[in-house]
């Protein structure tokens, strides 16, 4: 079982619309959790983390966390083509905070 | 502008022709790190340092070299690259001061390609 699984995708959605992506994590004891957007041959880039149960909002993203589930999400409200890309979910496991493991991610393709 | 930064961006190489990666970062973080990323596998960690002189394997360090002489530069060592370390390489750092809730800075990238 990988440590942190992500649906590969395509995640296909229309403009305008919520896009939901999933990750579910293996350890435990993991403490947080981040999220990461991805455009082709880019580099990651942080979109934000979260590290207690519930829900956190930014803007038009909002991270959900359900420790007991070990299972995050991220809500992408009123999607814009210029939000596809691959979506990274993060986690710092109980090892340590020297390691952040990663999902292979989801690619989102927002169509107008 | 705070930032990680790798070089070179590409580069085609031969079986066995050493080669070295550098990446700087001018925040000041105590934390750098290495990953690859491969499709279908996501980002995997090479190495890391969590300061000057301070070194360890990540999750696929076999054939790799890293040294951290100063605390803005953390260079990757491929002494004798081989075709399956062709892979999209990234360098990243964290000030780790927020522990469990700093997030890593990536680097532009360098893809890498042995043949």
């Amino acid at each position: 079982q990988k440590e942190v699984e992500q649906n590969s995708g395509p995640l296909s959605v229309p403009e305008g619309a919520i896009a939901s992506l999933n990750c579910t994590y293996s350890d435990r004891g993991s403490q947080s959790f981040f999220w990461y957007r991805q455009y082709s041959g880019k580099s990651p880039e942080l979109i934000m983390f979260i590290y207690s149960n519930g829900d956190k909002e930014d803007g038009r993203f909002t991270a959900q966390l359900n420790k007991a589930s070990q299972y995050v999400s991220l809500l992408i409200r009123d999607s814009q083509p210029s939000d596809s890309a691959t979506y990274l979910c993060a986690v710092y496991g109980s090892g340590g905070y020297n390691k952040l493991i990663f999902g292979a991610g989801t690619r989102l393709a927002v169509h107008p | 502008e705070a930032q990680v930064t790798q070089n070179p961006r590409y580069l085609i190489t031969v079986t066995g022709k050493k080669l070295t990666v550098t990446c700087s970062q001018n925040m000041n973080h105590e934390y750098m790190s290495w990953y690859r990323q491969d499709p279908g596998l996501g980002l995997r960690q090479i190495y890391y340092s969590m300061n000057v002189e301070v070194t360890d394997k990540g999750d696929v360090p076999e054939g790799y070299k890293v040294s951290r002489k100063e605390k803005r530069n953390f260079p990757l060592i491929l002494e004798s690259p081989s075709p399956n370390q062709t892979s999209l390489y990234f360098c990243a750092s964290s000030d780790l001061k927020g522990m469990y809730n700093s997030p890593l800075h990536f680097g532009n990238g360098t893809r890498l390609t042995v043949t």
